[in-house]
């Protein structure tokens, strides 16, 4: 099975900084790379999916990028909207799937 | 407007039988492959089932196959999740979750439901 190792596990920001997560997977699944946000007691929401393709509706300062094993998430401009866990989440096997450990991220 | 309504959580003893559903409306049911996604208290993601528009494909995780069942029935809208044999492990929220693209399982889920709780405890 893939694995994916997502990082860090929590992050403290402040309002306006660029924020940066990073998954790996074990193996190469090409573009096959989802960001979801989670706030808390909410439903997952998709942000980006095919790694770097931005979902209808979301801000332009979320944005993903990569392939292969290495995958970025970014905020260029934290918001307190914005607090919430983030989860990277790889469909190149299927029919599993495996969902990054999390991000929890919070305003300093 | 896409919705996603799950029910059917509840309190169940260990080893006892548990169906959740998921009602959809706002899109045509039957184009979409569906899943159901699980969230123990406090902890992250697990993706636990799948099934696709036609119900041709279907999937589990590991940690569910043998005792889950996933089945749909499109003239009614509706996913459901049997599930047999549950033990504490299986205490989780349960969300139904709608793919992104049509006659498509790639797993990118595009809209999800709000969750049904299911506790399994003695």
């Amino acid at each position: 099975d893939i694995q994916m190792t997502q990082s860090p596990s929590s992050l403290s920001a402040s309002v306006g900084d660029r924020v940066t997560i990073t998954c790996q997977a074990s193996q190469d699944i090409s573009n096959y790379l989802n960001w979801y946000q989670q706030k808390p007691g909410k439903a997952p929401k998709l942000l980006i999916y095919d790694a770097s393709n931005l979902e209808t509706g979301v801000p332009s300062r979320f944005s993903g990028s990569g392939s292969g094993t290495d995958f970025t998430f970014t905020i260029s401009s934290l918001q307190p909207e914005d607090i919430a866990t983030y989860y990277c989440q790889q469909y190149d096997n299927l029919p599993r799937d495996t969902f990054g450990q999390g991000t929890k991220l919070e305003i300093k | 407007e896409v919705q996603l309504v799950e029910s059917g959580g509840g309190l169940v003893q260990p080893g006892r039988s548990l169906r959740l559903s998921c009602a959809a409306s706002g899109f045509t049911f039957d184009d979409y492959a569906m899943h159901w996604v699980r969230q123990a208290p406090g902890k992250g993601l697990e993706w636990v089932s799948g099934i696709s528009w036609n119900s041709g494909s279907i999937g589990y995780a590991d940690s569910v196959k043998g005792r889950f069942t996933i089945s749909r029935d499109n003239a009614k809208n509706s996913l459901y999740l049997q599930m047999n044999s549950l033990r504490a492990e299986d205490t989780a929220l349960y969300y139904c979750a709608k793919e992104k693209r049509n006659f498509d399982w790639s797993l990118i889920l595009g809209y999800w439901g709000q969750g049904t709780l299911v506790t399994v405890s003695s």
